[in-house]
């Protein structure tokens, strides 16, 4: 079945560094993609989305790109800062009822 | 003014006990969630309602059940709680069935001893 596959965390950064953070699906067709963040302490929140083959979602920095070729959507900053610090959940849309599945998610620290 | 609530943010419980998690959302969507994070921080969906009517029910136990008196409520009750219901809830809300984006509350941290 369709699913999303994220790379293991945890990942430790010092700010400035550069971010990435990779997310392959497996699926039947093309299904919109997404990067979820949760911060400590709360709720998810989008982050970007791509809804086709060669999107690029961008947002605060980070970009990814719906790469059907390579059936990725890697996440990527050019630069971290310690306000970064967060679980990254990658995600994509199963299915006609807005059902949202979600990748294991990866934990970031940026460190001063 | 919060898009996403639930109450309480905190529930600390006994084996065998009933108890409810409330969310509400202001923004006017049509559709609404639940979903269970666990301690390796694992997001599942567990319900969805789309004006009121079920959509989504995934594979949980049915001591769990959803209720959306309107489709701006999404309520979640938990009959005869268990040590593994331990887990953050979280709910969402989306514009409709058609629009990807959900807006997440802040969740609720579930203890059962």
């Amino acid at each position: 079945g369709n699913s999303v596959t994220q790379m293991e965390g945890p990942v430790t950064l010092s700010e400035e560094a550069f971010l990435t953070i990779n997310c392959t699906y497996t699926a039947t067709g093309y299904p919109s993609l997404f990067w979820y963040v949760q911060y400590p302490g709360e709720g998810l929140q989008l982050l970007l989305k791509a809804t086709k083959a060669d999107d690029k979602g961008s947002n605060k920095g980070f970009e990814a790109t719906y790469r059907k070729e390579t059936t990725s959507f890697h996440l990527e900053k050019g630069s971290v800062q310690v306000s970064d610090s967060a679980v990254y959940f990658c995600a994509f849309l199963r299915g006609n009822n807005n059902d949202m599945r979600f990748g294991a998610g990866t934990r970031l620290t940026v460190k001063p | 003014d919060t898009a996403v609530s639930q109450t309480p943010k905190y529930l600390v419980t006994q084996m065998g006990n009933d108890k409810s998690i409330k969310c509400e959302q202001n923004l006017g969507h049509d559709t609404m969630y639940w979903y269970k994070q666990d301690s390796k921080k694992f997001l599942k969906i567990m319900f969805s309602y789309n004006n009121k009517e079920l959509i989504i029910n995934e594979t949980v136990p049915n001591r769990f059940s959803p209720k959306s008196p309107d489709k701006a409520h999404l309520n979640l009750h938990i009959n005869s709680l268990e040590l593994g219901d331990s887990a953050v809830y979280f709910c969402a809300s989306s514009q409709d069935l058609r629009v990807g984006e959900q807006y997440f509350g802040p969740g609720t941290r579930l203890t059962v001893t």
